[in-house]
């Protein structure tokens, strides 16, 4: 059985930083692209960022880029998300999400974790 | 970026009535879109992908179809369980994007 397991959120004050991991289980990892995908508190869903199966491509939304930095470690089954400058509109659900094979769309999902950025 | 635009935002239907969800694209591209439902305090689930094809353990009452610019989520009998908000997504271009969402009421 697939699982993916959020964990890292709370409260963090503007400016500041927070990493958040996903433990993935239940398929071969490496085998398979990663993102992360947010959802603000009564909003749509926003992809963050995503990465593929061995980690050499990453690819960001523009609202984060150069702020966030997702990253993986295949002999952990772990995905990770590094978020530096926090701004209050990163306030929001964080999922992480597998890749359906080579479509990038999203088969599995974790529970989530909330990031609230908050003075 | 590609934006997706869905309607209608909000959805009043009976148990039993065929409902139809329109997504509309800024630019065209193939099949390259998925639906997802979510329910409240829940992650989103995949319902379609490529526009047309079901996910693994969907009820065949769910079906995607369109190309271009405007694609449509169908229930051909909504089900007490299918009352919820559902999404799409495009994964033509980075960055993926996903309409605003389309919630679907009791009428």
């Amino acid at each position: 059985e697939v699982q993916l397991l959020e964990s890292g959120g709370g409260l963090v004050q503007p400016g500041g930083s927070l990493t958040l991991s996903c433990a993935a289980s239940g398929f071969t990892f490496s085998g398979d692209g990663m993102s992360w995908v947010r959802q603000a508190p009564r909003k749509g869903l926003e992809w963050v960022s995503g990465i593929t199966g061995s980690g050499g491509s990453t690819y960001y939304a523009d609202s984060v880029k150069g702020r966030f930095t997702i990253s993986r470690d295949n002999s952990k089954n772990t995905l990770y998300l590094q978020m530096s400058s926090l701004r209050a509109e990163d306030t929001a659900i964080y999922y992480c999400a597998k890749y359906l094979g080579p479509h990038h769309v999203f088969d599995y999902w974790g529970q989530g974790t909330l990031v609230t950025v908050s003075s | 970026d590609i934006q997706m635009t869905q309607s209608p935002s909000t959805l009043s239907a009976s148990v039993g009535d065929r409902v139809t969800i329109t997504c509309r694209a800024s630019q065209s591209f193939t099949s390259w879109l998925a639906w997802y439902q979510q329910k409240p305090g829940k992650a989103p689930k995949l319902l379609i992908y490529r526009a047309s094809s079901l996910e693994s353990g969907v009820p065949s009452r769910f079906s995607g179809s369109g190309s271009g610019t405007e694609f449509t989520l169908t229930i051909s009998s909504l089900q007490p369980e299918d009352f919820a908000t559902y999404y799409c997504q495009q994964y033509n271009n980075y960055p993926w994007t996903f309409g605003q969402g389309t919630k679907v009421e009791i009428k």
